[in-house]
């Protein structure tokens, strides 16, 4: 069964403090990783797709990587405008979409 | 091109009503799926397909029904609704070889 852990639960840091978020997972025959964003009464925004273990995305002060058990999501100087849930999922071999319980981050001015 | 589109956005609903709620999605994507999203419980997987034709149960499918007629449209089916069903309920869809997956707004739920 395809599987999903996302870890910190909670993450408080200061603006400009970096940080990794960290998403463990088990699939049977990964067809892409993939990293979300979803603010207070919104649903989920899309970050980056991630297919294969040494890949790596970026987009502004977010970089996210993968290997063949996990994916990192490192926020670089992070603001305020960057607090919200993080949300990691997994596509495997059964085609389901499989999401972890997500990091929920605060960024202090 | 409008992406994941989820109606209605509210709704209440009696114990023991139905309702279908609508997802329709412009961007010729194959797969489609249905979460509900309880507070600080995560995504749960209700139905999804791979396209046209074919559909399959998630995680969590009692009490919910699906269809996918057409590529574009997944309605799903709410028979007798229980107040366990309240919940925010989202779609999305993915191409399989395009990067991108992408989510409507959802629907919020109350049964009372």
């Amino acid at each position: 069964e395809d599987q999903v852990t996302q870890s910190p639960e909670a993450l408080r840091l200061q603006e400009g403090e970096s940080s990794s978020l960290n998403c463990s997972y088990t699939v049977s025959g990964l067809r892409g990783l993939f990293w979300y964003r979803q603010d207070p009464g919104k649903g989920p925004e899309f970050l980056f797709t991630l297919y294969s273990a040494g890949e790596e995305k970026e987009k502004e002060r977010l970089k996210a990587t993968l290997t063949k058990k996990e994916s990192f999501l490192h926020i670089t100087a992070p603001k305020p405008e960057d607090s919200a849930t993080y949300l990691c999922a997994v596509q495997g071999g059964s085609e389901k979409l499989v999401f972890g319980k997500g990091t929920k981050l605060t960024v202090n001015p | 091109n409008a992406g994941v589109t989820q109606t209605p956005k509210f709704r209440i609903l009696k114990i023991g009503q139905s309702m279908t709620l609508q997802c329709a999605q412009d961007m010729n994507h194959n797969y489609m799926y249905w979460y509900r999203q309880d507070p600080g419980m995560g995504l749960k997987l209700i139905y999804y397909s791979v396209g046209a034709g074919i559909t399959d149960k998630g995680e969590v499918p009692n009490g919910y029904n699906v269809s996918r007629s057409t590529t574009e449209d997944f309605p799903l089916r709410l028979e007798l609704a229980a107040p366990s069903q309240t919940s925010v309920y989202f779609c999305a869809s993915i191409h399989p070889t395009v990067p991108g997956a992408f989510f409507g707004q959802g629907t919020r739920l109350t049964v009372v």
